[in-house]
């Protein structure tokens, strides 16, 4: 079984401030690591997505993440953000491999509320 | 723009009606997903079809009934629905995984449903 623990609800920030929005899975097998935005009355887009390889992920917008396996975390980060990357953001893992593959679990979403 | 199409956008109906949601894509994806999202929670997987066969079911109730007519479309039809299934649906679409490793999740903008 599979988990993930996006271990804020809610990240108030300045406009042109950096912020990182922590991301925790939990797996017993290899996974593969994605973050989704959620603009209000939308589905969901993809920002970014980790497989393999090197592990800071660059991603739409501006944003990026960093896997990191001892910590099993995949947290994403801005440098300086903008009045409308306001909107919910979720993380989520796939199994890499085997019939469950395709199959994403959400963690619990977290909104980012970008002020002027 | 989102590359999947979902019809009606928002949708009203009481407890002993029928009704579909419809959703469409025309990516060449073989894999389409049925999602349902309650208020401030994340995504929940309901069915997955790929190459047009039901694949995973997570034990949703009968009231709900997915059907794939073709590669770019796929409807859940509705029946004898209870005021808590009133719920985002969201469809979404991706390569076959057997063509690629973690092939992303494409969603729509949902149906907004409301059962009164």
């Amino acid at each position: 079984a599979q988990s993930v623990t996006q271990l804020d609800s809610q990240v108030p920030v300045f406009e042109e401030a950096p912020v990182e929005l922590r991301c925790n899975y939990s797996s017993s097998v290899s996974v593969y690591l994605f973050w989704y935005v959620q603009y209000p009355n939308q589905g969901l887009q993809l920002l970014l997505k980790y497989l393999s390889g090197s592990t800071l992920v660059k991603g739409i917008n501006g944003f990026e993440a960093e896997f990191n396996k001892s910590q099993t975390s995949f947290h994403l980060r801005k440098p300086s953000v903008h009045i409308s990357d306001t909107a919910e953001y979720f993380c989520a893992v796939s199994n890499a491999g085997g019939t469950s593959y395709g199959k994403l679990t959400f963690g619990q979403g977290t909104i980012l509320t970008v002020h002027p | 723009d989102t590359e999947v199409t979902q019809t009606p956008k928002h949708l009203v109906m009481g407890m002993t009606n029928k009704k579909s949601l419809k959703c469409e894509q025309h990516m060449g994806h073989r894999a389409m997903y049925w999602y349902k999202q309650k208020a401030k929670k994340p995504p929940e997987l309901m069915f997955v079809y790929s190459y047009e066969k039901l694949s995973i079911n997570e034990s949703v109730p009968s009231r709900f009934s997915p059907e794939c007519p073709n590669s770019s479309l796929l409807n859940l039809h509705l029946h004898a629905l209870q005021p808590e299934d009133s719920a985002l649906y969201l469809c979404a679409s991706s390569q076959d995984p057997g063509q690629g490793p973690g092939s992303p999740l494409h969603f729509g903008n949902g149906t907004r449903l409301t059962v009164t």
